[in-house]
């Protein structure tokens, strides 16, 4: 079956430093790519996603590249703020067809500290 | 407008209640789902509905019962829940397949739902 592992963390940074959540997955055939964050007692938005191998997802200075080679996807910023304290969930959606639900990574906790 | 609401955004009840989470989107998304997740853990799928009609159901115990009257609306009916239920609930949204973005599922704020 599919699965997505990221390092949990909790991660924590300085602001302006650079970051990298790591995401690795084990799927069949061509599956799309997410991440979403999610603020506290909030639900989760869509931060950016890639649906096919070397697409590169970008959104409000994230970035990430879908890697087919390495089954990876890993998260960057090249400057993060305060504001970008959230828990990040790298997420998988298969390519069999149909409506399917989305195959979650455990989440990372991101603190960034002023 | 990418919006998923949902209604209650908090839920207290006991474990003999009925209660009712409404889940409502009015982009044109024909498929629609359920999450659950427990705190400092990712959500986790219960229910699929794909036109209106219930395609997936993660083997959800049968106190957690879902509806979908319309291509806009979603329901989860809660009957005699456990303390170990309490959560917060997700919504999501997508398109139907075929359809650009189909990929995608939009998220709604959530029900924080506390059994006592």
């Amino acid at each position: 079956g599919n699965s997505v592992t990221q390092m949990e963390g909790p991660v924590t940074l300085s602001e302006e430093a650079f970051l990298t959540i790591n995401c690795t997955y084990t799927a069949t055939g061509y599956p799309s790519l997410f991440w979403y964050v999610q603020y506290p007692g909030e639900g989760l938005q869509l931060l950016l996603k890639a649906t096919k191998a070397d697409d590169k997802g970008s959104n409000k200075g994230f970035e990430a590249t879908y890697r087919k080679e390495t089954t990876s996807f890993h998260l960057e910023k090249g400057s993060v703020q305060v504001s970008d304290s959230a828990v990040y969930f790298c997420a998988l959606r298969g390519s069999g067809g149909g409506a399917d639900g989305l195959t979650f990574g455990k989440g990372t906790h991101l603190i960034i500290q002023p | 407008d990418t919006e998923v609401t949902q209604t209650p955004k908090h839920l207290v009840m006991g474990m003999t209640n009925k209660k009712s989470l409404k889940c409502e989107q009015h982009m044109g998304h024909r498929a629609m789902y359920w999450y659950k997740q427990k705190a400092k853990k990712p959500p986790e799928l219960m229910f699929v509905y794909s036109y209106e009609k219930l395609s997936i159901n993660e083997s959800v115990p049968s106190r957690f019962s879902p509806e979908c009257p319309n291509s806009s609306l979603l329901n989860l009916h809660l009957h005699a829940l456990q303390p170990e239920d309490s959560a917060l609930y997700l919504c999501a949204s997508s398109q139907p397949v075929g359809a650009a973005d189909q990929e995608t599922q939009y998220f709604g704020p959530g029900t924080r739902l506390l059994v006592l």
